[in-house]
């Protein structure tokens, strides 16, 4: 079958550095997303990564190993506004979007 | 970006009634649109996927005789949960995809409450 792991939950300080992994296994591999998502709010989209190696886009980096199947989402000088959940997508070889059940992430002062 | 929108954001309706929520694409054509339903804590969960002029493949355990989803357009897409109960109550979120399917772009949701 296919399956999306991430960590159910991560707390981490202001100003730090966070890195949230993702591991998949899906049939077939279109792409991997990564997705914020603030409480009572819809996904907006953080990152899109299709080939081996790490996107930088300012304080969010997004890093792929497709022969791992392992994936993370990087963010550095952590805001409040950051504490959200952070959801893992998969596009498999019918370009269907198979979810992992997020990770909410906690800052703390 | 692509803008996806949602009518309405919120409603609350009693329980027997239908409830119709549109999902439009702003500014491009969309070939496929998506609905998701996600409950407090838990991750989006795929009740559908529609592509324009044919019929709403659903994902198991969701009845397509209660969630009824027409896509009429490239930029239109309704959701229509008939005969809703106190456990439909959800946020309902919708999505659309371009023909080359690498991104969804999603609707700012419609949270249900029925009544």
């Amino acid at each position: 079958g296919q399956n999306i792991d991430q960590p159910t939950e991560m707390t981490a300080t202001e100003g730090a550095i966070v890195q949230i992994n993702c591991t998949y296994q899906t049939s077939g591999f279109n792409g991997l997303f990564w997705y914020q998502q603030h409480a009572g709010e819809a996904p907006t989209f953080l990152s899109y990564n299709v080939l081996d190696g790490l996107e930088e886009k300012g304080r969010f980096s997004s890093f792929l190993s497709r022969s791992k199947g392992y994936s993370y989402l990087l963010l550095k000088e952590l805001q409040m506004k950051d504490s959200a959940s952070y959801l893992c997508a998969v596009s498999d070889s019918n370009y269907q979007l198979i979810w992992g059940a997020g990770t909410k992430l906690i800052i703390k002062p | 970006g692509a803008v996806v929108s949602q009518h309405p954001s919120w409603v609350i309706c009693k329980s027997g009634t239908s409830v119709k929520i549109e999902c439009r694409s702003l500014d491009f054509q969309a070939t496929t649109m998506f609905w998701y339903r996600q409950f407090p804590k838990q991750s989006l969960m795929l009740m559908a996927t529609s592509n324009e002029g044919s019929k709403a493949t659903y994902e198991q355990g969701v009845e397509k005789d209660k969630f009824l989803i027409n896509h009429a357009s490239l930029t239109l897409s309704t959701l229509t949960v008939t005969s809703a109960h106190p456990e439909d109550s959800s946020f309902y979120i919708c999505s659309a995809g371009t023909s080359d399917y690498n991104e969804q772009f999603f609707g700012p949701g419609t949270r249900l409450t029925v009544l």
